[in-house]
């Protein structure tokens, strides 16, 4: 079964502190895996994808197969990174999202 | 705004009731979905359309639940006799289609259903 994991619900840092938010999947093809993100009173969006290996406002997340993984990383934190932070993974070619349950990041001045 | 428009953006409805909600995607996307939100939860996948064809439905559509396409522009998710388990915010997207870097799903604000 395709599944998406986020273990955190809420990860709070301060400003300047490097972040990880963690993400976990199961599927047995080669998915395509995403950061979507839900800053307040906004609709969701695409943060990042790792077919781009793009650095977006700061953050990467590499996808590592042996363990199945998708972290997403930012070395250092801003307050405008507070927002609601969803994984997720489509099957190869196709647009069908499976999202994790989300980590809403807190970054405190 | 030129992005993905749901309507309405509430609806207060009483169990029983039939409700209806629009989604207008971005111009010339072809494929267009509908996920559901529960508080706590990620969204999830409940239907999609290529043009005016569905393709796939989740098992989470129930048979009271009815999603067109016609012209293969807007869209509308009907749910018939609601519960109050219906309750959540019901999501549109759409995508190009195209394959590769096109398969980027642009959201919509959302429609908030609320059974009572």
């Amino acid at each position: 079964a395709q599944r998406v994991t986020q273990p955190e619900k809420l990860l709070s840092v301060f400003k300047g502190a490097p972040v990880e938010l963690k993400c976990n999947y199961s599927y047995s093809g080669s998915p395509e895996l995403f950061w979507y993100v839900q800053y307040s009173r906004q609709r969701l969006q695409l943060l990042l994808r790792h077919i781009s290996r793009e650095s977006i406002k700061g953050f990467t997340a590499d996808l590592n197969k042996g363990e199945t993984s998708f972290h997403l990383k930012k070395p250092f934190a801003q307050e405008e990174d507070s927002a609601m932070y969803y994984c997720a993974l489509s099957r190869y070619n196709t647009d069908k999202l499976i999202f994790g349950t989300g980590t809403r990041l807190q970054v405190f001045p | 705004d030129t992005g993905v428009s749901q309507n309405p953006r509430h609806k207060i409805t009483k169990r029983g009731q039939n409700v209806t909600f629009r989604c207008d995607p971005i111009s010339e996307h072809n494929r267009l979905y509908w996920y559901r939100q529960t508080l706590g939860q990620g969204p999830e996948f409940l239907t999609y359309f290529q043009n005016e064809a569905q393709l796939e439905k989740s098992r989470l559509l129930s048979d009271r639940f009815s999603a067109e396409r016609p012209k293969g522009s807007f869209s509308t998710l009907e749910i018939q006799r609601t519960e109050q388990g219906d309750s959540a915010m019901y999501l549109c997207a759409s995508s190009p289609g195209t394959g590769g870097l096109n398969t980027e799903a642009f959201f919509g604000q959302g429609t908030r259903l609320t059974v009572v």
